[in-house]
């Protein structure tokens, strides 16, 4: 089955700085790759999300990159602010059309320092 | 807005007891799932479900059981809890249509199983 890694476990910037999280995974047949954030105490909610056909999106501070050859896919938070400060989850999936399988990664706890 | 409940917030049981975790979407969508959250290893997958009455194993299916009999609601069961059972459960749900993979998650249960 799929494995996804991700690092660094933690990760922490001063306000304003540039912050990348990296996942790699396992299954070649992986095509969709959602990035799930979550706050202290709150469930993860969906921030953004890639599939095999595009190499990149963005939304305004967020970005994703994917490389497929090399299996690996990142998140790019730039001019971070303390609300962003969160655990993010990466994550892969073979979508079947009856629904995704997800893959998550280990998580990645970023804090935003003032 | 997609809403996605859980019956409990916190549960304390005891070795042994059989558990029930219930998770009600009130978006009429069909594919549901039941993931466990512990510290540096992420969300797996415990068991999801593409329809009523069907399930499937996901990653970590041992100790527990699901349960579908309605569209809206996705029970786990643990039939004789035990202590590495103490965990955070989430549940989460999205619809069968073909390029909507957002799994809204559910506010999560923290069982803890003395």
């Amino acid at each position: 089955g799929e494995n996804v890694e991700q690092h660094p476990s933690t990760l922490s910037v001063q306000e304003g700085d540039s912050a990348v999280i990296k996942c790699t995974y396992s299954d070649s047949a992986s095509n969709y790759f959602p990035w799930y954030k979550q706050e202290l105490g709150k469930r993860p909610q969906l921030i953004i999300d890639i599939r095999s056909n595009v190499g990149e999106k963005k939304d305004q501070r967020i970005a994703v990159t994917l490389n497929k050859t090399a299996k690996h896919f990142s998140l790019h938070i730039t001019e971070t602010q303390p609300e962003d400060s969160a655990v993010y989850f990466c994550a892969a999936s073979p979508f079947t059309g009856g629904g995704n399988k997800l893959t998550f990664g280990t998580g990645t706890q970023l804090k935003v320092e003032l | 807005d997609v809403k996605v409940t859980q019956s409990s917030r916190y549960l304390v049981k005891r070795t042994g007891e059989k558990v029930f975790l219930e998770c009600v979407q009130d978006m009429d969508h069909e594919n549901m799932f039941w993931y466990r959250q512990d510290p540096g290893l992420g969300l797996r997958l415990i068991y999801f479900s593409y329809d009523v009455k069907m399930k499937e194993k996901g990653d970590i299916p041992e100790g527990y059981s699901v349960s579908r009999e309605k569209k809206e609601r996705f029970s786990l069961i643990l039939e004789s809890a035990s202590t590495n059972q103490t965990s955070m459960y989430l549940c989460a749900s999205n619809p069968l249509t073909t390029g909507t993979d957002t799994q809204y998650f559910g506010p999560g249960t923290r069982l803890t199983v003395l």
